[in-house]
């Protein structure tokens, strides 16, 4: 089974802190996306990744920074949190083949931001 | 740009009845749709899909209808069960050279399930 990790499911941080979200994925998957997910606005893509070192900014990007440097690993970085990045962030992965829209998520990691 | 949206945003049913979970997209280019379930405490899992040259596909339990006319997808699930209860979203995944990787989510309907 695929298995999407993200490395925190709850954190708490103040204003101005750098933050960092890891998410590793064990399929070798290509692509790979950050979510933020807020009630009554559904799922908005912050970023995604085609492949290792490849970036590519959402509907969502400011405020947020990534890094792909392995191909399993894609993290999500606040560098200075603010109270309006407090939701809940899902990391997903998928095959690239062009014609799939399948998504394998992690369980999320929730941020409050003080 | 496009959006997808849904009709309700809660559905409360009771064990065994059927249920039907609607959405809407403005965007008639689309040509590939996906809904997800999100269960309390867990990211969203692939249910189903459908292809934009199919009206109808069906899975164990779940059936997708696809009315290209009036731009609407449905989310049918058969004796709905307890385990059912989550938040069903529904993806669009455009066609387009650009953005092939990029899904839009709808906001999401949660479905309760009475025992």
């Amino acid at each position: 089974d695929v298995k999407v990790t993200q490395s925190s499911r709850y954190l708490v941080k103040r204003t101005g802190e750098k933050v960092f979200l890891e998410c590793v994925q064990d399929m070798d998957h290509e692509n790979m996306f950050w979510y933020r997910q807020d009630p009554g606005l559904g799922l908005r893509l912050i970023y995604f990744s085609y492949d290792v070192k490849m970036k590519e900014k959402g509907d969502i990007p400011e405020g947020y920074s990534v890094s792909r440097e392995k191909k399993e690993r894609f993290s999500l970085i606040l560098e200075s949190a603010s109270t309006n990045q407090t939701s809940m962030y899902l990391c997903a992965s998928r095959y690239r083949e062009r014609n799939t829209g399948e998504l394998f998520f992690g369980e999320g990691s929730r941020l409050t931001v003080l | 740009g496009e959006s997808v949206g849904l009709h309700l945003p809660t559905l409360s049913v009771q064990e065994g009845d059927n249920s039907i979970i609607n959405c809407a997209y403005s965007n008639s280019a689309s040509d590939y749709f996906i809904w997800y379930k999100q269960e309390s405490g867990k990211g969203p899992q692939f249910i189903i899909d459908i292809r934009s040259n199919m009206d109808k596909r069906q899975g164990q339990r779940v059936t997708v209808l696809l009315n290209k006319t009036v731009k609407h997808l449905s989310l049918q699930i058969a004796a709905t069960q307890p385990g059912d209860s989550a938040v069903y979203f529904c993806a669009e995944f455009p066609w387009s050279g650009g953005s092939n990787y990029k899904l839009t989510f709808g906001k999401g309907t949660l479905l309760t399930v009475n025992p």
